[in-house]
């Protein structure tokens, strides 16, 4: 079947400027997580949703940072006002997420690499 | 709060050489440890994943152990390949967040 999905695969932009980022999760997967990965750093945790209930948003760097997910599915990944160092690969994963802590595995997308000039 | 660390940060190994990857964290209170494989420009592939009660796992050419009460963990790849190059992240989970480690950025040369 199909794995997640994101868009766009590369995006570049203005600093100051407003973008937006989506994914899309394996159908059926009731959790669903954004990631950073910044050039030599490790993936960087920004938001976890699970299922209807309210998003951890402890890992968003800034209020310039925010998501939502429509109808349990995609999800935007929204960056206001773009700084230099915001640059970095977005990456979503999705996961069944069965329940009892995280003992499913997570499922990448391919990532959106952002560029603010 | 939990760091993970992975030793080390670049291997460059000769086509058919066994090695190990090594993973270390900081708080022993996690539900499972997954290793993942990161191509270039690519998004992360899961190859093993360990749950807490468990003490290694194997698929194919790979073994991965976990010691929980050490903190660590450690990835063995048998007979490699230059197909093995990419990058291996190992990432720990407390109830549902996953912590990554900065990975180890592996070389088989042919």
């Amino acid at each position: 079947g199909a794995g997640v999905s994101q868009s766009p695969s590369n995006k570049v932009t203005e600093k100051g400027k407003d973008v937006e980022l989506r994914c899309d999760p394996i159908s059926g997967h009731t959790a669903l997580y954004w990631y950073r990965q910044s050039l030599g750093q490790g993936l960087e945790f920004l938001i976890y949703f699970q299922g209807n209930s309210a998003p951890d948003k402890s890992g968003l760097p800034s209020d310039r940072f925010s998501a939502e997910r429509t109808g349990g599915s995609v999800s935007t990944l929204t960056i206001q006002r773009t700084q230099q160092e915001d640059s970095a690969v977005y990456l979503c994963a999705s996961s069944p997420h069965r329940g009892g802590g995280a003992t499913d595995t997570q499922y990448f997308g391919p990532g959106t690499r952002l560029t603010v000039l | 709060k939990q760091e993970v660390t992975q030793i080390p940060a670049a291997l460059s190994v000769p086509e058919g050489e066994n090695l190990v990857l090594n993973c270390s964290f900081t708080d022993s209170a996690i539900y499972n440890l997954q290793w993942f494989r990161q191509d270039p420009g690519k998004g992360l592939t899961s190859l093993l994943l360990i749950q807490s009660s468990q003490r290694e796992q194997t698929s194919g050419r790979l073994n991965a152990s976990l010691d929980k009460s050490s903190g660590r963990s450690t990835l063995y790849i048998a007979a490699s390949q230059p197909g093995d190059s990419a990058t291996y992240l190992c990432a720990v989970s407390g109830t549902y967040k996953y912590i990554f480690g900065t990975g180890t950025r592996l070389k088989v040369l042919a």
